[in-house]
């Protein structure tokens, strides 16, 4: 079965911090590849999506992900964190016809 | 533009019990998801709908679980009678169906948050 696994279930960072936060997923064909965020209140929102082309894709307020088709892996990356960027955060993959998977989700807290 | 929306926000309620809620999804989109989202984990589906049509409900407990979207705009998801594992948040999503195929970006309202005693 398709899964998307997130290795960092809970992460606190002080603010400019570096962030990473990993995503691996199971299926082995063509994927769309997601990360959605959802701060303290409010509705899950796309933070950024790679459909085909530069792997390399960014998103919203800074942050970037990173495609590795090899290691099935899609890594959501931001150089310096602001107190703002508190929030869960959730990979989710989808094949062409398929439905969309979610990631057990990432909690990011940021340290003012 | 106005986004998913969703009713009630909350909702609490004995065992056994039935609830339901209502999703309108932004104007134009023909798909429509629900999600249940529990404590601590992502959102996994239990529906998919393409217009009127229920086009993925393999994940719906259908012993106690029902939807259905009228006229392929508004949709309601029903359980009956409610278990106390049923307590989660509820989500629904919408898309549009872009030149390839699906978008593939599902917009969420704020979600339902159900509570079973």
């Amino acid at each position: 079965a398709q899964s998307v696994s997130q290795h960092n279930h809970h992460v606190i960072l002080s603010e400019a911090a570096s962030l990473e936060l990993g995503c691996n997923y199971s299926y082995g064909g063509t994927v769309n590849l997601f990360w959605y965020v959802q701060y303290p209140g409010q509705h899950l929102q796309l933070l950024l999506k790679y459909f085909s082309g530069d792997p390399l894709v960014k998103g919203i307020k800074g942050f970037e992900a990173e495609f590795i088709k090899s290691k099935f892996s899609f890594n959501l990356r931001k150089p310096s964190v602001q107190w703002s960027d508190t929030a869960e955060y959730f990979c989710a993959v989808r094949r062409i016809t398929g439905k969309l998977i979610f990631g057990q989700g990432t909690t990011l807290q940021v340290k003012p | 533009e106005a986004g998913v929306v969703q009713s009630p926000r909350y909702k609490i309620i004995e065992k056994k019990q039935p609830v339901a809620f209502w999703c309108n999804p932004i104007s134009g989109h023909n798909t429509l998801y629900w999600y249940r989202q529990n404590l601590g984990q992502g959102p996994e589906l239990l529906i998919r709908y393409e217009n009127e049509e229920a086009v993925d409900d393999s994940q719906l407990p259908k012993d106690r679980f029902s939807a259905e979207r009228l006229k392929g705009v508004d949709s309601t998801l029903k359980i009956q009678p409610a278990e106390l594992g049923d307590s989660a948040v509820y989500l629904c999503a919408s898309s549009s169906r872009g030149e390839r195929g699906h978008t593939g970006e599902l917009f969420f309202g704020e979600g339902s948050r159900l509570t079973v005693l």
